[in-house]
């Protein structure tokens, strides 16, 4: 059974360009939630979806990030126009529902490093 | 708003010994509570939880966590730690739309 899938990895990206990170749930799961993770820093929340719909996105910055989890493919956080500040591991976590006793469970998160 | 705290940033342990992470809650109503661990450039591990029922929770690789009411604490502890323990130890509450951490705790364990 396989895990919470993310890609790349690693993004390096030159100031002003857009990234896309990409995530599939684990088999079964249809919420799905990211996090940001700054050098150093514990993980700050930043938007929870199910399928087509954006439930929570309280943590989202208010300019150039956007998420979507479409009802085919996977979840894209997108960030336009990124500058150094958005240099963080972004790591995705999904749940089956969103029952206050379910585990969320981690991919092993996209590295953005902005040059 | 739900809330954990994880009072000291690092411990170290020597190995062999009992190690302690320590974390308190902040709750309305009944808490939900996890642990996870962080190894290197690495997504997290799910270690444990609580929901309800016994106090005392066991989970993966050893570890195990002591949910106390009174105190409003949940630590999370190992009776004899090993140095492949060492790694970024993540206290969490469940919240209605995600998963609040606490700031993280370092764990070094010294051969």
């Amino acid at each position: 059974n396989a895990g919470v899938m993310q890609n790349p990895r690693h993004l390096v990206r030159r100031r002003g360009q857009e990234a896309r990170l990409r995530c599939s749930p684990m088999k079964g799961h249809s919420h799905v939630y990211w996090y940001r993770q700054l050098p150093e820093e514990g993980l700050k929340f930043m938007v929870y979806l199910q399928k087509e719909n954006i439930i929570d996105e309280s943590g989202m910055p208010k300019e150039r990030f956007s998420a979507e989890f479409p009802k085919e493919g996977p979840s894209i956080l997108r960030i336009q126009q990124v500058v150094r500040g958005d240099s963080a591991a972004y790591f995705c976590a999904s749940s089956p529902e969103n029952y206050s006793g379910n585990t969320i469970y981690f991919g092993e998160g996209s590295w953005l490093t902005v040059v | 708003a739900q809330s954990v705290a994880q009072p000291e940033d690092q411990v170290n342990v020597a190995e062999g010994n009992p190690l302690t992470v320590k974390c308190t809650y902040s709750v309305s109503g009944n808490p939900y509570l996890f642990w996870y661990v962080q190894y290197p450039n690495r997504g997290l591990q799910f270690l444990l939880k609580y929901i309800t029922g016994d106090n005392l929770v066991k989970g993966s690789y050893g570890f195990e966590a002591e949910f106390n009411k009174s105190q409003t604490s949940f630590h999370l502890k190992k009776p004899s730690a090993l140095v492949s323990d060492s790694a970024l130890y993540f206290c969490a509450v469940r919240d209605i739309n995600d998963m609040r951490f606490g700031a993280g705790t370092r764990l070094t364990v010294k051969p």
